[in-house]
């Protein structure tokens, strides 16, 4: 059975800081890792989608990385900023039928 | 572009009655899912419908029931609601299982007294 961890639950940086946000997963065989971001009573945004061949993805300040066979995935966010502020989750589609499963997400918090 | 669309956005039941959580997606995806979310559960699925015309079961489907009623839509009933089933239910949509990035609905604040 496949499951995701996301360390740490809650982060709070002063802006502009550099930040590495963790999800860890128990099952290699993957078709891919999404991050998603959510802020209070909204819905899910996803931010970036690393395919199982692909070691990274970049968008803007935020940068993050597959290693399927650690079983792990970074989401690095660069200069963050307090509009950063948010939920932000990670989730794995795998099995033979490729459902989402989710981790619990890290809370952060960017300090002006 | 709506993407995906839920009603309702807010819900109060009394334990025991019933009702049905809509789900319409205009992206021409095959595949739908439903989730609730707790307060230090994350995200956790409760159905999924690969594709139109079918639907199995995830990790909490007790208590709940779906119809994939044609490609666009995706409901969640609850039959007789109790208390446990107060939570944020999201319904999502990606092209197929394992597929390009997921699609998610705003969500339904459902609490059961």
């Amino acid at each position: 059975k496949q499951e995701v961890t996301q360390i740490p639950a809650a982060l709070s940086v002063p802006e502009g800081e550099n930040l590495v946000l963790n999800c860890s997963f128990t099952d290699s065989a993957i078709y891919n890792l999404q991050w998603f971001r959510q802020d209070p009573g909204k819905g899910l945004t996803s931010l970036l989608l690393i395919q199982s061949s692909q070691r990274e993805q970049t968008s803007g300040r935020l940068n993050a990385s597959l290693d399927k066979s650690s079983g792990r995935s970074t989401l690095y966010i660069a200069a963050s900023q307090p509009g950063d502020s948010a939920t932000y989750l990670c989730a794995v589609a795998s099995g033979n039928t490729g459902k989402l499963i989710f981790g619990q997400g890290t809370t952060l918090q960017v300090k002006p | 572009n709506a993407g995906v669309t839920q009603t309702p956005k807010f819900q109060v039941l009394k334990t025991g009655q019933s009702m049905t959580l809509q789900c319409a997606q205009d992206m021409n995806h095959n595949s739908m899912y439903w989730y609730r979310q707790d307060p230090g559960m994350g995200l956790r699925l409760i159905y999924y419908s690969a594709s139109e015309g079918t639907t199995d079961k995830g990790e909490v489907p007790n208590g709940y029931n779906v119809s994939r009623l044609n490609k666009r839509e995706f409901s969640l009933r609850l039959e007789s609601a109790a208390p446990s089933q107060t939570s944020v239910y999201f319904c999502a949509s990606i092209p197929s299982l394992g597929q390009a990035e997921a699609f998610f609905g705003q969500g339904t604040r459902l609490t059961v007294v």
